[in-house]
C-alpha cells in the first residue's frame, strides 16, 4: 500500500518569507514517482513537478525548490520569498511504477496563506 | 497544455434527483480519472478509465457510475443524489499510459450540493 502524509494542514506566512511544505511517503516499490500539485482558489489542480525514485538531485525552478531524500522518504517543497499569489493548497502525490494502472495517491494537502 | 472541461461548475440539487457531471478533454488522452475532494481537502480516487469502454472503480467507494464511450468524454452519473454526495468532484486526464509517471491535467471541478 502507498501513503502520502502532509502533516502541515495550514501554514500562514508574511510576504517575502521562505516557507517549506513537508511531504513524507510510504511505498514498498523501489521505482516510483513523486509529484507536487498546486490548487489555487479557482479549484483547478496545477502540476508543479515530477521526480522519479532514482533521481535524488534537488531541483530549483525560480522561487520553487524541491528536496528529495530517499533515506527519510521525504519530498519537501520550499518557496523562497513567498508572494500573495502563492496562496493555495499544495498537494504531494505518489505513483508506483509497477502498479502504473492506478492513479496518483494524494496527501491531504497543505493550505498556504501568504499575507501581504 | 491539455484542455479539460467540467460542467457545471456549481450544482445545487434536491435529494433523489439524477445528475450527470460532464468532463471532456481535447488532447486525446487515453487515461481519465474522477476524484472526490472533501471539505478537509483530501482527494480520493473514485473512478478511472484507460480508454474507450474501460472503466474501473477507485480507492473510495462511490455510488456514482461512469462511462467512456468516446475518448474525449468521461461523464459521472448519480442515479439518486443524497446529501452525503455533497462534495467537490474533479476530473483529470493524463497523456502517458505506462509506468506510473503520468502527469495529470485537472479540470476546474464541479461543486455539488445536495439539499
Amino acid at each position: 500500500a502507498q501513503k502520502v502524509t502532509q502533516a502541515q494542514t495550514e501554514i500562514s506566512v508574511v510576504e517575502k518569507e521562505d516557507v517549506t511544505l513537508d511531504c513524507v511517503y510510504e511505498t514498498r516499490d523501489t521505482t516510483y514517482y513523486l509529484f507536487w500539485y498546486k490548487q489555487p482558489p479557482s479549484g483547478e489542480l496545477v502540476f508543479l513537478i515530477r521526480r522519479n525514485s532514482f533521481d535524488e538531485q534537488n531541483e530549483i525552478s525560480g522561487r520553487y525548490s524541491w528536496n528529495f531524500q530517499k533515506s527519510t522518504s521525504s519530498f519537501n517543497f520550499t518557496i523562497t520569498a513567498s508572494q500573495v499569489v502563492d496562496s493555495a493548497v499544495y498537494f504531494c502525490a505518489l505513483s508506483e511504477f509497477y502498479t502504473g494502472r492506478r492513479a496518483l495517491t494524494f496527501g491531504s494537502g497543505t493550505r498556504l496563506q501568504v499575507q501581504p | 497544455e491539455a484542455d479539460i472541461y467540467q460542467t457545471p461548475r456549481y450544482l445545487v440539487i434536491g435529494t433523489g434527483k439524477k445528475i450527470t457531471l460532464e468532463c471532456s478533454q481535447t488532447m486525446g488522452h487515453d487515461k481519465m480519472y474522477w476524484y472526490q475532494q472533501d471539505p478537509g481537502m483530501e482527494l480520493h480516487l473514485i473512478h478511472y478509465s484507460y480508454g474507450v469502454n474501460s472503466t474501473e472503480k477507485g480507492d473510495l467507494s462511490s455510488e456514482s457510475t461512469v462511462s467512456r464511450i468516446r475518448t474525449e468524454h468521461f461523464p459521472l452519473t448519480l442515479e439518486s443524489a443524497r446529501p452525503s454526495h455533497t462534495s467537490q468532484y474533479l476530473c483529470a486526464s493524463s497523456e502517458e499510459t505506462t509506468g506510473g509517471r503520468e502527469k495529470l491535467f485537472f479540470g476546474s471541478g464541479t461543486q455539488l450540493s445536495v439539499l
